[in-house]
């Protein structure tokens, strides 16, 4: 298994409340990510990061907040929980890829934070 | 539109046959595509990825991609109960980043 780990496993919040999630990797990729999956819409894209202290948006960043200030530790900060981030969040790592045609970057996925928000 | 769409199934099949799972992109630009395995309450695997036309094997795993139809198609011979599980098609967005685009995942049901 690739070298992530996320936490906390579960968290349960109520409205309102700051929360963060952190992911930690010892692979020392480029790139880590910050998904959120719920039924029927998949696996979402909310940050990414390509580097320490480079980060952008993806499809769903409204409400969240991420940084990245040593490569293996990447956050994501809900500033005010709201009961539609209720979700299972993944964090995953990739790098450039391998050989000639170094186009594959595939991504490895940590085991996941179940946030509920009350 | 999503860019990548899969069928949500379930897919049955009988234990021992060639399950069949398919995945359209829209984004011709499109380099690399994935297949990753979700067991229930588990996070994504990755099983393969393909960037090239035509097939690729690993074990009883076969991707298949045909960029000029834009589908991408993963074939299981010899289906096994554990192979039971979500199987998530993804591609490589163009534009960097790195970045990939789901599709919401094809449920698979090996039956005895």
């Amino acid at each position: 298994d690739a070298g992530i780990t996320q936490s906390p496993r579960h968290k349960v919040t109520e409205t309102g409340t700051p929360v963060t999630l952190r992911c930690h990797q010892t692979e020392n990729h480029r790139y880590m990510y910050w998904y959120r999956q719920d039924p029927g819409h998949g696996l979402r894209l909310i940050h990414y990061s390509y580097g320490v202290k480079d980060t952008d948006k993806g499809e769903v960043s409204d409400g969240y907040s991420v940084s990245r200030s040593k490569t293996e530790d990447f956050l994501l900060t809900l500033e005010s929980a709201t009961s539609s981030q209720t979700s299972v969040y993944f964090c995953a790592i990739s790098d450039l890829g391998k050989g000639q045609a170094r186009i594959n970057y595939e991504q490895y996925f940590g085991p996941g934070t179940r946030l509920t928000v009350t | 539109q999503k860019e990548v769409e899969q069928n949500s199934g379930p897919l049955s099949v009988p234990e021992g046959a060639i399950a069949s799972l398919n995945c359209t992109y829209s984004d011709r630009g499109s380099q690399s595509f994935f297949w990753y395995r979700q067991y229930s309450g588990k996070s994504p695997e990755l099983i393969m990825f393909i960037y090239s036309n035509g097939d690729k094997e690993d074990g009883r795993f076969t991707a298949q991609l045909n960029k000029a139809s834009q589908y991408v198609s993963l074939l299981i011979r010899d289906s096994q109960p554990s192979d039971s599980a979500t199987y998530l098609c993804a591609a490589l967005l163009t534009g960097g980043g790195n970045k990939l685009t789901f599709g919401t995942g094809t449920q698979l049901k090996v039956e005895l």
